[in-house]
């Protein structure tokens, strides 16, 4: 079926640090997600992409679509304590319209 | 504007037991999804509903697993009889529509320990 391979499984950063992750797959899809989930809540959308190679950005976070379609990047620039969590990157569409295939998530700590 | 209301929040079972989890969409949201997700994992898609009707349940296991959406507004999903591999956080979201520009909303989740 269909696979995300999401890197790296967890991080632990200085405040301040800016913090990359990745996510990539073996097939084409047209709508990358990236979502973060704090503990006992369910994960809330941070950026949507829907173009590949495009480029945007939700105040200190910035998100690509690769080109290929096949993968994406979140950048998160001069990290704070608030941004801890596991954050999900997620592809929508391919054989099962409306369906949503989750990556096995990044952990980030973030040292004050 | 609420979210996505799900309850109970929490619930502990013996093994062979059912359990019932409920989910209220936000209000006008069409589509309805049942998600469960392992612990160190993402959410996997068990069922989503258009309006009443499940349109996609190729994930829900059908022997002890069943969901229900009858005026189409909120759901109720079920496990009988429960066994110790479904412990897990069981999410439940919902969209204005399905796919495209449709963000998906997530409610709390319910997080169920079968023991």
């Amino acid at each position: 079926g269909q696979q995300l391979n999401q890197s790296p499984q967890s991080m632990f950063i200085q405040e301040g640090e800016d913090v990359s992750m990745n996510c990539t797959s073996s097939s084409i899809f047209n709508t990358w997600l990236w979502y973060k989930q704090e503990p006992g809540e369910g994960p809330v959308l941070l950026i949507a992409l829907y173009k590949a190679g495009e480029l945007t950005s939700n105040g200190r976070l910035t998100a690509q679509f690769g080109i290929t379609r096949k993968d994406s990047f979140l950048n998160i620039s001069a990290s704070i304590p608030s941004d801890v969590g596991i954050y999900f990157c997620a592809v929508a569409g391919g054989t099962s319209y409306g369906k949503l295939t989750f990556g096995q998530g990044t952990i980030l700590t973030v040292h004050p | 504007e609420a979210g996505v209301v799900q309850s109970p929040r929490y619930k502990i079972i013996e093994k062979k037991q059912p359990v019932a989890f409920w989910c209220n969409p936000i209000s006008g949201h069409n589509t309805l999804y049942w998600y469960r997700q392992n612990l160190g994992q993402g959410p996997e898609l068990l069922i989503r509903y258009e309006n009443e009707e499940a349109v996609d349940d190729s994930q829900l296991p059908k022997d002890r697993f069943s969901a229900e959406r009858l005026k189409g507004v909120d759901s109720t999903l079920k496990i009988q009889p429960a066994e110790l591999g479904d412990s897990a956080v069981y999410l439940c979201a919902s969209s204005l529509g399905a796919g495209g520009h449709n963000e998906q909303f997530f409610g709390p989740g319910t997080r169920l320990t079968v023991l």
